[in-house]
């Protein structure tokens, strides 16, 4: 069973196209979050949800609209995508405080 | 935040240990020091933490410098499959950790 798992793995739109990119884990977490990997490797924070509730949002454009329906789950939704948003962007979970992520295996955004 | 400064990348033998420094010289009383390692197209995976003492767990090995200001990831017997980047990232007590630095490549030669 894959615990933390992201659809889809692959994504190529066209610049001002609006996309989505899915995230379920089945550990019984209580905090998700969502990371970008650039270009060169640096993962940086976007968001993060703790039971269903924004945490952290880290200066991401308001383009970014992160939804948890419920503590499972924490879908992505990206607004008129931008060539700069191309990038690897990674779901992780965690029981809260821990500080232990565990991460998907990651969707690959190409934006051309 | 506390930031951390890791080596580029390393390099070993195959089935000899490896030692990864990090620096982290401005950390607070209350960061917890984890490691994390991302294999080729895959997400980063948890290797290893601690706080104060040192730590070994069936991955690796986690010393920690008296004054907290640096640490070392021990690999024991490095294996082809732990080529790898090796990233160490500073938590709070809150949990959160921001920003995974630009990490140590490994490279294991047979």
């Amino acid at each position: 069973d894959t615990a933390v798992s992201q659809t889809p793995k692959y994504l190529v739109t066209q610049m001002g196209n609006d996309k989505s990119i899915k995230c379920e884990q089945n550990l019984g977490h209580d905090t998700m979050y969502w990371y970008k990997q650039d270009s060169k490797k640096f993962l940086k924070i976007m968001f993060s949800y703790n039971n269903k509730e924004l945490i952290i949002n880290e200066t991401v454009p308001n383009r970014f609209s992160p939804k948890s329906p419920d503590k499972a789950h924490l879908n992505l939704h990206i607004n008129s995508l931008e060539l700069g948003d191309s990038a690897v962007y990674f779901c992780a979970s965690s029981p809260s405080g821990t500080g232990e992520l565990f991460f998907g295996e990651g969707s690959r955004l190409t934006v051309l | 935040d506390a930031k951390t400064t890791q080596p580029n990348s390393m390099e070993s033998n195959e089935e000899e240990p490896v030692h990864l420094p990090c620096n982290h010289s401005t950390i607070s009383g209350t960061d917890y020091i984890h490691w994390y390692r991302q294999l080729p197209s895959q997400g980063p995976e948890y290797v290893i933490h601690g706080l104060t003492s040192n730590v070994n767990n069936r991955m690796a090995s986690l010393a920690i410098a008296e004054d907290r200001k640096s640490s070392t990831l021990i690999l024991h017997r490095a294996t082809l499959r732990d080529a790898a980047v090796y990233y160490c990232i500073l938590c709070n007590n809150a949990g959160n950790m921001l920003t995974f630095g630009g990490g140590t490549r490994l490279m294991v030669k047979p």
